[in-house]
């Protein structure tokens, strides 16, 4: 079985500073890893994600984040926040057996100050 | 590419009705996904098909959700009777045939059952 804990329902940054959104998983056998962006009223929207390649993947929007397997984390970073961040943020995990089926946290959500 | 879309957008229908949501996948992603996420919470799955059959129906509701994918293309999504704890986002995803490349989301059907 897999699961997802995403470390804090609400972050809170300043225009310009870093984002950091943090995810940790369990996963009996090599993960697949993705983060998602939801903004209101929409789907989710596939951010970056890790498929066993380089451990630290580059995304969209300026976003990237580091898969390190000694501490089972994928955690979201981002150097300097703009408004239009604003938005829920999912991590997910699904294993490279079956990669279909995702399982995803409760969710982050970032709001930026101006 | 035109994305995943699904209707209706909204609907509001009392408890013990029954519901049917409806989504067309990207072209060419042999599989889909119908998840139900509920406010505060991440997408859980609730079926996952591979063209026409079924893969994962382990998390549906089989006494109330029943879904279909006649020809492998779009799929429906039925709740019947419903309950007050279906209010959800039904969200219909759809990947490509490498799995590990993340879902496409559609905007999903908002659910409010009084």
């Amino acid at each position: 079985a897999q699961s997802v804990t995403q470390l804090g329902s609400h972050v809170s940054v300043s225009e310009g500073a870093l984002v950091l959104l943090r995810c940790n998983y369990s996963s009996s056998v090599p993960p697949y890893l993705f983060w998602y962006v939801q903004y209101p009223n929409q789907g989710l929207q596939l951010l970056l994600k890790y498929t066993s390649a380089a451990t630290l993947v580059k995304g969209i929007n300026g976003f990237e984040a580091e898969f390190k397997k000694s501490e089972t984390s994928f955690h979201l970073t981002k150097p300097s926040a703009h408004m239009s961040d604003a938005a829920e943020y999912f991590c997910a995990v699904s294993d490279q057996t079956n990669a279909g089926k995702s399982t995803f946290g409760d969710g982050t959500t970032l709001t930026v100050k101006p | 590419e035109a994305g995943v879309a699904q209707s209706p957008r909204y609907k509001i229908i009392e408890k013990r009705q029954s519901v049917a949501f409806w989504c067309n996948p990207i072209s060419g992603h042999a599989t889909l996904y119908w998840y139900q996420q509920i406010l505060g919470q991440g997408p859980k799955l609730l079926i996952q098909f591979q063209n026409n059959g079924v893969v994962d129906d382990s998390q549906l509701p089989k006494d109330r959700f029943s879904a279909e994918r006649l020809k492998g293309v779009d799929s429906t999504l039925k709740i019947q009777p419903a309950k007050l704890e279906d209010s959800a986002v039904y969200l219909c995803a759809s990947s490509h045939p490498q799995a590990n490349y993340g879902y496409t989301f559609g905007s999903g059907t908002r659910l409010t059952v009084v």
